[in-house]
């Protein structure tokens, strides 16, 4: 089974803290992806990742940054984070055209 | 703006109901569909998928989704819910372009079903 695991699954964090989110998947899938899911609004894309080192922004990417140092890891970065930035945070990979999601992290900034 | 659409925020069925759930989407060009679930305190699940071929798509647990590419739609139903399939449904187009292909949601429909 194609697992994707995300480091935390409850983060709070003060506005104004830099805040890391991790995932890691094991399946060497080559797509990686950040979205953030709030009530009503579905799930929204914030960034992804084709390859090690290779990113692109989503549809709501300010405010948060990326990184993708090696294959199996897709970091999702708050530089500041503000209350805003409250939410479900989930990862996924995937391989053609199937995704796998993570448990998801409920980040709250305070 | 290309976007998907999923126009019933919040249905609610006896069991034995049957169920249908809208999904549109703006995208020209090449297009994979899919579905997705949420259970309570789950994560998400592909419930079924669609490439090419036959537009009829089954999926897990009786459900089917229907492509129609005249209306881009791709609506999911299953002709008899149960009270298990209480939970957060969720249209995904994964639109292929030159650099990846990246997957866009829908809002989600909860699904609301009396025992």
């Amino acid at each position: 089974d194609v697992k994707v695991t995300q480091s935390s699954r409850y983060l709070v964090k003060r506005t104004g803290e830099k805040v890391f989110l991790e995932c890691v998947q094991d399946m060497d899938h080559e797509n990686m992806f950040w979205y953030r899911q709030d009530p009503g609004l579905g799930l929204r894309l914030i960034y992804f990742s084709y390859d090690v080192k290779m990113k692109e922004k989503g549809d709501i990417p300010e405010g948060y940054s990326v990184s993708r140092e090696k294959k199996e890891r897709f970091s999702l970065i708050l530089e500041s984070a503000s209350t805003n930035q409250t939410s479900m945070y989930l990862c996924a990979s995937s391989f053609r055209v199937t995704a796998f999601f993570g448990q998801g992290t409920r980040l709250t900034v305070v | 703006a290309q976007s998907v659409s999923q126009h019933n925020h919040h249905v609610i069925l006896s069991e034995a109901a049957s169920l249908e759930l809208g999904c549109n989407y703006s995208y020209g060009g090449t297009v994979n569909l899919f579905w997705y679930v949420q259970y309570p305190g789950q994560h998400l699940q592909l419930l079924l998928k669609y490439f090419s071929g036959d537009p009829l798509v089954k999926g897990i647990k009786g459900f089917e989704a229907e492509f129609i590419k005249s209306k881009f739609s791709f609506n999911l139903r299953k002709p008899s819910v149960q009270w298990s399939d209480t939970a957060e449904y969720f249209c995904a187009v994964m639109k292929e372009d030159s650099s990846a292909s990246k997957i866009i949601f829908g809002s989600g429909t909860r699904l609301s079903i009396r025992p």
